[in-house]
């Protein structure tokens, strides 16, 4: 079955360390997207990709970092320049670049900074 | 500035009783629509979505949707309610490329 796979489910890490989340799609979409949930906040964009090898930043792309080398893969860096990065990581895909905003959600991933 | 609005944080509703979930926005023009569902814990999935055309929409799980442009709202609705659908409900809307999702509401149901 096509889908996103997100990994790892759950992430611990301790202050000053990065981490990398993964990302990877088998739908052949040419765009995917991070976004980051915290409660009673709905869903910010940190990071979008339209196209391999091009990104570009969303909302809240401070303290994070990604690379689109293949069009399956897209996987985001929390740095510790992110102040605070504990939070529910959702990775997703479209058909095309935000044409229609049709987007298929990976299962996530939480990350707690100890 | 553009905005989704979800009013409600949080719905209890009791198992069978009908289901009405509001979202309004603010835009210069119609933007494309959507409502996603999501479980504790899980990503989102796409209930439903309005392009153009007929105001009514249906969706998956016996869902539905109903765009007023007079009133710039995006209400998600179902007649009977289901344990199996307390989950959190998110409104999106997408225009010029830009896609904002609103708060979030979620819901609760009572046996």
């Amino acid at each position: 079955d096509g889908g996103i796979t997100q990994s790892p489910k759950y992430l611990f890490r301790k202050e000053g360390q990065n981490v990398t989340l993964s990302c990877e799609q088998n739908l052949n979409h040419d765009a995917m997207y991070w976004y980051r949930q915290d409660p009673g906040q709905g869903l910010r964009l940190i990071y979008y990709s339209q196209i391999v090898n091009d990104f570009q930043k969303g909302d809240i792309a401070e303290g994070y970092s990604v690379s689109r080398e293949k069009k399956e893969s897209f996987p985001l860096t929390v740095t510790s320049a992110q102040k605070n990065p504990t939070a529910f990581y959702l990775c997703a895909s479209s058909k095309t670049g935000g044409y229609t905003g049709e987007l298929f959600f990976g299962e996530g991933s939480r990350l707690t900074v100890l | 500035a553009q905005s989704v609005t979800q009013p409600d944080i949080h719905i209890t509703v009791s198992e069978g009783a009908s289901l009405e979930l509001r979202c309004n926005y603010s835009y210069g023009a119609t933007p494309y629509l959507f409502w996603y569902v999501q479980s504790p814990g899980q990503g989102l999935q796409l209930l439903l979505k309005y392009f153009s055309g007929d105001t009514l929409v249906q969706g998956i799980k016996g869902f539905e949707a109903e765009f007023k442009r007079s009133q710039s709202s995006f209400n998600l609705r179902k007649p009977s309610v289901h344990w199996s659908d307390a989950a959190e409900y998110f409104c999106a809307v997408h225009y010029n490329n830009d896609m904002r999702f609103g708060a979030g509401t979620r819901l609760t149901v009572k046996p």
